[in-house]
């Protein structure tokens, strides 16, 4: 089975400070997709990844996905503290009918003011 | 346009009981999906519905079952409570052709005594 291991585990930063979380995939990766969790609440979707190589932002946040497919970085760029809350990356799966998504187990970012 | 939402949003059972959680879908959503998430883990997939089917299960027991209905409002049963169960039940609605998008409810927290 699939299995994403997300690092660091957790994260400290400044207001205005640039971070990096990473997402690593024990199998190559058919969809990549990361969330926003609020504690204890629901996830919101942020991005979806799927080619080798891709990159996309949406405002202060990029997510990337290495050629290998195997890898992918979720990258803000000075920091908020609306940033804060757990950043969950998630894989589709490689075929089926059915779509579950495997999760990493999270990155809880705390933003200082 | 209408969100997911859950209910209720908190609830305490004791062992052995069980446990009926409710979902309504977005509007324009044909597919519910469930997870279970424990303290400081990422989401686990317990089942996804679509066409008032289950489409597909993920490693739980046959003590967890739900339901579609026409409205595509959903509801997941737990039978025989254990003191593991004890999560946040989260559910998620979808496209079926956009399945890895998910959009999810504020979750129901479930504490089992």
């Amino acid at each position: 089975s699939q299995e994403l291991e997300q690092s660091p585990q957790s994260l400290i930063v400044q207001e205005g400070k640039n971070l990096t979380i990473n997402c690593t995939s024990s199998k190559t990766l058919y969809g990549l997709y990361w969330y926003k969790q609020k504690y204890g609440e629901g996830l919101i979707f942020l991005m979806m990844l799927q080619k080798g190589g891709e990159e996309k932002s949406h405002e202060k946040i990029t997510a990337k996905l290495d050629e290998k497919k195997q890898q992918s970085s979720l990258h803000i760029t000075a920091s908020q503290p609306s940033h804060a809350g757990i950043y969950l990356c998630g894989a589709g799966p490689s075929g089926g009918s059915n779509y579950k998504l495997t999760f990493g187990k999270g990155t809880l970012l705390t933003v200082n003011p | 346009e209408t969100g997911v939402t859950q209910s209720p949003t908190h609830l305490i059972k004791t062992r052995g009981q069980q446990v009926t959680l409710r979902c309504s879908s977005q509007s324009g959503h044909n597919t519910v999906s469930w997870y279970q998430q424990a303290l400081g883990q990422g989401p686990q997939f317990i089942f996804q519905y679509y066409r008032e089917e289950e489409n597909g299960r993920g490693n739980f027991p046959p003590r967890f079952s739900g339901l579609q209905f026409p409205n595509y409002s959903s509801e997941l049963n737990v039978n025989a409570l254990e003191l593991d169960d004890s999560a946040l039940y989260l559910c998620a609605s979808s496209r079926y052709s956009e399945a890895g998008e998910l959009f999810f409810g504020e979750g129901s927290r479930l504490t089992v005594l």
